[in-house]
């Protein structure tokens, strides 16, 4: 079947301006993460939803990061006035919380630079 | 903050090498420990889900160990081949939060 897919692939935007990127995760995924990965850095966890629960923000490192999910199905990370130190790899991952294992499955991800 | 810490950061061996790497991790509050493979230009992908204290798993040339007493896990790569240059990830997931922390990813090089 179909994969965790995220657009856009890639993003160049200059400093100031907002951005959007989204994320489709698998069909029947119940719980999706959205994390970043910095030039040099490891995998940083940003965002958690599952299900109709709250979701977990405690990773979202500024106020001007906030993400959305309608449903069980598309979410998207919306990054307000973006600063240089924004730029990295987002990427989006889904896992079947029923399989209790939390195994990840990723997209692509979004490049995302700043100028 | 949880501190999942991977070693070494960067290793480059020759074909047909073996090689391991290490996880190191909470030791308290374990639910599980992920490791996966994360090729350049592609996407991260689940190599070994490991959730019980002294777990082996093994796929193929790859096999991993768990100690969640001590709070560490091995990933060994057995005759190493150019393909399976790629970072390495481990993710700890506590029994609380079920979020996953990752480490920074050991970076694997296999010179042909």
């Amino acid at each position: 079947g179909a994969g965790v897919s995220q657009s856009p692939s890639n993003k160049v935007t200059e400093k100031g301006k907002d951005v959007e990127l989204r994320c489709d995760p698998i069909s029947g995924h119940t719980a999706l993460y959205w994390y970043r990965q910095r030039l040099g850095q490891g995998l940083e966890f940003l965002i958690y939803f599952q299900g109709n629960s709250a979701p977990d923000k405690s990773g979202l490192p500024s106020d001007r990061f906030s993400a959305e999910r309608t449903g069980e199905s598309v979410s998207t990370l919306t990054i307000q006035r973006t600063q240089q130190e924004d730029s990295a790899v987002y990427l989006c991952a889904s896992t079947e919380l029923l399989a209790a294992s939390y195994e990840q499955y990723f997209g692509p991800g979004t490049r995302l630079t700043v100028t | 903050i949880l501190n999942v810490e991977q070693s070494p950061q960067s290793l480059h061996v020759q074909e047909g090498d073996s090689t391991n790497f290490t996880c190191s991790f909470p030791s308290s509050n374990f639910y599980a420990l992920h490791w996966y493979r994360w090729e350049t230009a592609k996407s991260p992908e689940a190599l070994f889900v490991m959730t019980l204290n002294g777990d082996e798993k093994k796929k193929g040339r790859i096999s991993a160990t768990l100690n969640t007493k001590e709070g560490y896990s091995y990933l060994y790569i057995k005759g190493s081949q150019p393909e399976d240059s790629a970072t390495y990830l481990c993710a700890f997931i506590s029994g609380s939060a079920r979020q996953l922390t990752f480490g920074s990813g050991t970076q694997l090089t296999v010179l042909p």
